[in-house]
């Protein structure tokens, strides 16, 4: 089955802990991101990648690092979480380059204490 | 920068009505438009989308139009059923904005069908 895999699902942690929140998918997409959705705010773009090795900034990236070492793979990674970072998370993919449908996953509910 | 604007926040209709849900965005220089569906603490399930050369597209009941010089979409839902039930979210690709590649939601419509 085509998916965008996401974990964990859940999460609650303490201020400072380096978590990393794994994204996967199995459908060969070049184009890979990360939104936060929160009430009142909706869904903000943390980062997106075209490709392997490929990523860049969206709008909403400070706390935020990823990586891409494999086209499957885009794990979003919190070095530092603080309480504003509470959210829950979707990681999103979509072949060309992001110019067509877009799959999401599950979504991770972090809460950081 | 791009934003998208949905109308209204909220609905509550009567099962077997036709219904239709408004998004408008302000930069009509858009790749394409996506309708989803949420459904409570859960994830985004993709209805439609309409590239920016489209006038609309049907999926069964539902049928989502495009005016991108006018920067409207509606979503139009025929015989609504309780299943219906769920927060539809539009989002739109491309259009000014920080330089970051993706798409911009709007906050989202949510969707009560009652039995």
């Amino acid at each position: 089955e085509a998916q965008v895999t996401q974990n964990p699902r859940y999460l609650i942690t303490v201020t400072g802990k380096k978590l990393t929140v794994t994204c996967s998918q199995n459908m060969n997409h070049e184009y890979m991101s990360w939104y936060r959705q929160d009430p009142g705010l909706g869904l903000r773009q943390i980062y997106y990648s075209m490709n392997v090795e490929v990523t860049d900034k969206g709008d909403v990236p400070e706390g935020y690092k990823v990586s891409r070492k494999e086209k499957r793979n885009f794990p979003l990674i919190l070095e530092s979480p603080s309480p504003n970072q509470t959210s829950l998370y979707f990681c999103a993919s979509s072949p060309s380059g992001g110019r067509g449908e877009q799959f999401f996953g599950p979504g991770t509910r972090l809460t950081v204490l | 920068k791009q934003e998208v604007t949905q109308i209204p926040a909220a609905l509550s209709v009567p099962e077997g009505e036709n219904l239709v849900l408004n998004c408008s965005f302000t930069d009509s220089a858009i790749y394409n438009l996506q309708w989803f569906r949420q459904d409570p603490g859960k994830g985004l399930t993709s209805l439609l989308l309409i590239q920016s050369s489209q006038r609309e597209q049907t999926s069964g009941r539902l049928n989502a139009s495009l005016d991108k010089s006018s920067g409207r979409s509606t979503l139009y839902i025929a015989a609504s059923q309780p299943g219906d039930s769920a927060t539809y979210l539009c989002a739109v690709e491309g259009g000014s904005g920080g330089g970051a590649d993706g798409l911009t939601f709007g906050k989202g419509t949510h969707l009560i069908i009652q039995p």
